[in-house]
């Protein structure tokens, strides 16, 4: 089955920019969307279709895609940034999620 | 505003089926994917499986064997059933909106979840 992997953990001081991979063969190949979940909430959509934000997502949030590793970019993080990430992408007609990545923001 | 509420026990006891309904507003059933993606304690989230256009359904390869997915488009609900649960299935669950687009599926709006323990 497929696999995507992910750090389990990132720290990045305010102001500076955070890059949370997702590795997986040829995930290049595919479209990778992300999620944003902080304690007791539920996962909200950041970036799908490797770069796309959805409405109300800020700015700061930008997306890539190529060869094995899409990539979370999160410029000028801010402390309300801090969470867990997964990335989601679709192979064999299976929905398939990283095992997250926990952002620290120090 | 689309918004989706899960309902059902909290708790389950091992060998029984554990049954969830989804209730969504803002949207009907005529198109997207309501799927079900759960949460074990402390890991990451895993697809269970979608349904769409009310009869169509796509299952977790893992899970396929113990579950079940429709849909009560009259009341605007989705369901979950899975059945046999082992305390391995103890985890939160949440209904999803999946878009299908470049055919590749995205979740925009999440239920907020719901803690089901399998104990006896």
């Amino acid at each position: 089955s497929y696999e995507l992997t992910q750090p389990p953990s990132v720290s990045v001081s305010p102001g500076q920019t955070a890059s949370i991979t997702c590795s997986g063969d040829k995930l290049g190949d595919k479209y990778a969307s992300w999620y944003q979940q902080k304690p007791g909430q539920s996962p909200v959509l950041v970036i799908y279709q490797d770069d796309k934000r959805p409405s109300g997502i800020p700015e700061r949030f930008s997306g890539s895609n190529s060869g094995n590793t899409a990539t979370l970019t999160i410029s000028g993080t801010q402390a309300m940034d801090e969470a867990d990430y997964y990335c989601q992408a679709w192979d064999s007609s299976t929905v398939v999620f990283g095992g997250g990545t926990k952002l620290t923001v120090l | 505003q689309v918004q989706l509420q899960e309902s059902g026990p909290g708790l389950v006891k091992p060998s029984e089926t554990l049954s969830l309904t989804c209730t969504v507003s803002g949207d009907s059933f005529s198109s997207h994917y309501w799927s079900w993606i759960r949460q074990l304690p402390g890991k990451g989230l895993e697809w269970i499986g979608y349904i769409y256009y009310s009869e169509n359904t796509n299952y977790n390869p893992s899970l396929r064997s113990r579950v079940i997915i429709s849909v009560d488009t009259s009341k605007n609900q989705f369901s979950l059933k899975l059945s046999s649960v082992t305390a391995a299935d103890t985890a939160v669950y949440y209904c999803a909106r999946g878009r299908f687009e470049y055919n590749t599926p995205h979740f925009d709006y999440w239920g907020q979840g719901t803690l089901v323990t399998v104990s006896s």
